[in-house]
């Protein structure tokens, strides 16, 4: 099946600085990647649809200019918590689609602490 | 928006029952329905996705069936195993844009010997 995977799996940082998390898709080609943020005990709540080649979708709510993403290829996206807060301490989650929309593919997830 | 409800937090029976979740929606009737185990510390897996013009879905010991009169899917574990114990969540896309899912908080099964 296809494979997703994030890294890193968890990181600390301290407040203040910027955090990149990366999303690749394994053995398959995703035009489209989608970052989900999870607190305990939540729902996953979309924050932005990446599109490769282009400037991604931010849900509303979600600050574009905090959370960067970037869709270089057709394997990676990334994203970018920039000057973090301990507010933003939570599990990111990125997927991918393969084309068609029937079921999304789900990194294992990563897990930001800001001190 | 859309609001989507897991009838409950947590769901403990006995093994070699079945398990039955349920998950009910408002506003709009989604195109589709997924349902997805998650697994502590770990992103969400696939498990079977539904289309509103289907009543229901199966795949091994797992149904799960879609009423879009009552807005409602339930979700069945027959020959439930202590390794089904996981947070399952039922997602519905946004209706718009493909590919992008409203997720329920889930609920978490527990399966004891």
């Amino acid at each position: 099946g296809a494979v997703v995977s994030q890294h890193p799996s968890w990181v600390i940082c301290k407040s203040g600085t910027s955090v990149k998390i990366e999303c690749r898709s394994l053995d398959f080609q995703a035009t489209t990647m989608f970052w989900y943020r999870q607190f305990p005990k939540q729902s996953l709540m979309l924050m932005a649809t990446s599109n490769e080649g282009s400037k991604a979708t931010y849900e509303q709510g979600v600050e574009k200019d905090k959370f960067l993403i970037n869709h270089a290829s057709l394997t990676l996206s990334t994203l970018t918590v920039t000057s973090a807060h301990p507010e933003d301490s939570s599990f990111y989650i990125c997927s991918a689609e393969t084309g068609s929309y029937n079921e999304q593919f789900f990194g294992p997830g990563t897990r930001l602490t800001v001190l | 928006s859309q609001k989507i409800e897991q009838n409950s937090e947590a769901l403990n029976i006995q093994e070699g029952k079945t398990a039955t979740l349920t998950c009910n929606y408002t506003n709009y009737s989604p195109a589709y329905l997924q349902w997805y185990r998650q697994d502590p510390g770990r992103g969400p897996v696939f498990l079977l996705l539904i289309r509103e013009n289907e009543k229901e879905k199966r795949k091994e010991r797992l149904k799960v069936t879609f009423d879009t009169t009552l807005k409602q899917s339930l979700f069945h574990i027959t020959a439930s195993q202590p390794a089904d114990s996981a947070t399952y969540l039922c997602a519905l896309d946004r209706g718009s844009t493909l590919g992008r899912l409203y997720f329920g908080r889930g609920t978490q099964l527990t399966v004891w010997p």
